[in-house]
């Protein structure tokens, strides 16, 4: 059975750094696309960031420059480094498995919560 | 950056009923088009792929339509359980966006 089980969300300060993590049973994380989706409190989804099997990855404008994705292929696990921390970062952030390197996600983890606030 | 507008914003019905939600991109996406559906609480789940390719446990009276700005995501005949927030998503060009959402709720 596929599951993703996220972790490491929590409060910040803005400006602060936090690093997700989302551990995969079922599948081999390398083996597939990876994504990480966002949704601020109330709102819609936002795409963040993914990871391709052969080790690209691409950013979305708001997050480039802040955000690293990354995965330690013997965990089987993905992350997301979020540094400079903003409030408008604030969101549950989920990580998700695209259903064949074509960036529909057929699988999703419960999500995460990140507030960044003084 | 292509955006997709969802319509209406709310859609109140009762079980029974059929229900139609629309997503309109602002410029072709071909038919690179998702719709999810989103309970409160929970994950997004993937409904349908490619506009209209049911992905896989996706109960038969969900359906999609469309190609190039114009989609529909039909329900022929709603269970209570179907009441959600329903996403497109397009993957046509980067990046990957979704609509604002539709909101179905119970009349």
């Amino acid at each position: 059975e596929v599951q993703l089980v996220e972790s490491g969300g929590g409060l910040v300060q803005p400006g602060g750094s936090l690093r997700l993590s989302c551990a995969a049973s079922g599948f081999t994380v390398s083996s597939n696309y990876m994504s990480w989706v966002r949704q601020a409190p109330g709102k819609g989804l936002e795409w963040v960031s993914v990871i391709y099997s052969g080790g690209s990855t691409y950013y979305a404008d708001s997050v480039k420059g802040r955000f690293t994705i990354s995965r330690d292929n013997s965990k089987n696990t993905l992350y997301l480094q979020m540094n400079s921390l903003r409030a408008e970062d604030t969101a549950v952030y989920y990580c998700a498995r695209d259903r064949g390197y074509n960036y529909y996600f057929d699988y999703w983890g419960q999500g995460t919560l990140v507030t960044v606030s003084s | 950056e292509i955006v997709l507008t969802q319509s209406p914003a709310t859609l109140s019905l009762s079980p029974g009923e059929r229900a139609t939600l629309s997503c309109r991109a602002s410029q072709s996406v071909s038919s690179y088009l998702a719709w999810y559906q989103q309970k409160p609480g929970q994950a997004p789940r993937l409904l349908i792929y490619d506009a209209s390719n049911r992905a896989t446990g996706i109960p038969a009276r969900f359906s999609g339509s469309g190609s190039g700005t114009d989609f529909t995501l039909t329900i022929s005949s709603l269970e209570p359980e179907d009441f959600a927030v329903y996403y497109c998503q397009q993957r046509s060009n980067w990046p990957p966006a979704f609509g604002q959402g539709t909101r179905l709720e119970i009349k």
